[in-house]
């Protein structure tokens, strides 16, 4: 009963660098959801996705690219690090159909450090 | 704007004592979802209640009760006879409809619930 995996847990970068963070959801929910997570803002939307094909911005979209591979992987890439984007970074998965919206269901959480 | 506030930064309260987190929110829509997660200090994020907006019956589970009124647009959480367990960062959090079949939910900044034995 995997859920939401996201890899890695943890990585230290330096300014400029590039690196994506992966996740992947075994409950074939249609849409997946990035978030980050820093001291006294909660969490904040980077980009979400209705469906394999579809990305759409969320509240904080600058600097970070993403891709819906297929239905269950949606991954965040930073093209050229900043220290602005040290973050805890949240995967998470939902079942939206209709006018029904379940829950988020959420990875672990990658530590992302940028020096 | 279409927003969540969660105005309580910080709560600390002695344990056994009822504690009410309050959740403020705003947006244009008439079909909407709210929601409560927890986020203990291990850092996992745990899922609370989701309601609808058609659905403003008030809720409890156990020691958990939550008020959802519409006229004053907020979604408050209670929690009765606190324990030490309890102790988190509480989130509310709003879906935003949007012209895709995805909903936008985006999340207050939230509260951190200390309960002192």
């Amino acid at each position: 009963n995997a859920g939401v995996t996201q890899t890695p847990k943890f990585q230290v970068l330096k300014t400029g660098q590039s690196m994506t963070l992966q996740c992947a959801q075994d409950m074939n929910h249609n849409s997946m959801y990035w978030y980050r997570q820093d001291p006294g803002m909660g969490l904040r939307l980077i980009y979400y996705s209705a469906s394999e094909g579809t990305t759409d911005k969320g509240e904080v979209p600058n600097g970070y690219n993403v891709s819906r591979l297929n239905k269950r992987e949606f991954s965040l890439r930073l093209e050229s690090a900043a220290p602005s984007q040290t973050s805890v970074y949240f995967c998470a998965s939902s079942e939206i159909s209709g006018s029904y919206t379940g829950e988020l269901f959420f990875g672990e959480g990658s530590r992302l450090t940028v020096l | 704007a279409q927003k969540v506030t969660q105005a309580q930064t910080e709560i600390s309260v002695v344990e056994k004592e009822d504690v009410t987190l309050d959740c403020v929110y705003e947006t244009r829509d008439t079909t909407y979802y709210l929601f409560w997660y927890k986020q203990p200090p291990s850092g996992e994020l745990v899922f609370l209640i989701r309601r609808n907006s058609f659905d403003e019956q008030n809720e409890i589970s156990g020691r958990y009760s939550w008020n959802f009124q519409k006229s004053t647009s907020s979604f408050n959480f209670t929690i009765t006879a606190s324990q030490v367990v309890d102790s988190a960062v509480y989130f509310c959090a709003l879906t935003l409809e949007g012209y895709s079949s995805a909903s936008k939910i985006i999340f207050g900044s939230g509260t951190r619930l200390s309960i002192r034995p």
